[in-house]
């Protein structure tokens, strides 16, 4: 049983496409977080939710918590957008994380 | 630059040899954390600290030790390595409302 499920796993699009991934949890949380990992490994933190709507750049999250989903979305699409991007939550009953086990998206020129 | 360093990069050990993975961080944060990935499993929690002096364990703590040697560095430590703790080991630190920076990662392989 996993308390973090991401879809879909793996994902290839068209330079300049709308990208949509979704995490649905099953726990209560008291945030959640968006991560990227590039292909050499590093992890970056792109955004932590814990309501609503948050944008950057060409990226948004958005998270509906009576739904318990998220969903993260990259506008116009581009070649280096290409990476891992893991959904993980923190609950709210103490220091305990889930992780998604992430969706794999590769952008073509 | 403020951020998480982790040190070493890669190693290779033999079933049985301890070693210690070390992080430290710039970002004057009080939690930190240690996770392992793993293909298909996601990232899995080891242990974390949530302030100098505290550690506690997290979802896999067996066969792994920590310290919380300051507010600064928080050590993983192997005592007898094992094939199945080949993975990659990540650090983390954050605080609640500001999220979370990794480090670049440790590629361990134990034969």
């Amino acid at each position: 049983k996993n308390e973090v499920e991401q879809s879909p796993q793996n994902l290839t699009a068209q330079e300049g496409e709308f990208i949509t991934i979704n995490c649905s949890y099953s726990v209560g949380i008291s945030a959640l977080h968006w991560l990227q990992q590039h292909p050499g490994g590093g992890i970056v933190s792109l955004f932590m939710l814990s309501s609503g709507k948050k944008k950057h750049g060409r990226l948004i999250a958005t998270i509906n918590i009576q739904e318990k989903h998220s969903s993260l979305h990259i506008t116009a699409s581009h070649p280096r957008d290409s990476a891992v991007y893991i959904c993980a939550v923190r609950t709210n009953t103490g220091n305990q994380f889930y992780f998604g086990t992430g969706t794999s998206l590769t952008v073509i020129p | 630059n403020a951020g998480v360093t982790q040190t070493p990069k890669f190693q290779v050990l033999k079933t049985g040899q301890s070693m210690t993975l070390q992080c430290a961080q710039d970002m004057n944060h009080n939690s930190m954390y240690w996770y392992r990935q793993d293909p298909g499993m996601g990232l899995r929690l080891i242990y974390y600290s949530a302030s100098e002096g505290t550690t506690d364990k997290g979802e896999v703590p067996n066969g792994y030790n920590v310290s919380r040697l300051n507010k600064r560095e928080f050590s993983l430590r192997l005592e007898s390595a094992a094939p199945s703790q080949t993975s990659v080991y990540f650090c983390a630190t954050g605080q609640q409302i500001y999220g979370y920076t990794f480090g670049s990662g440790t590629r361990l392989t134990v034969v």
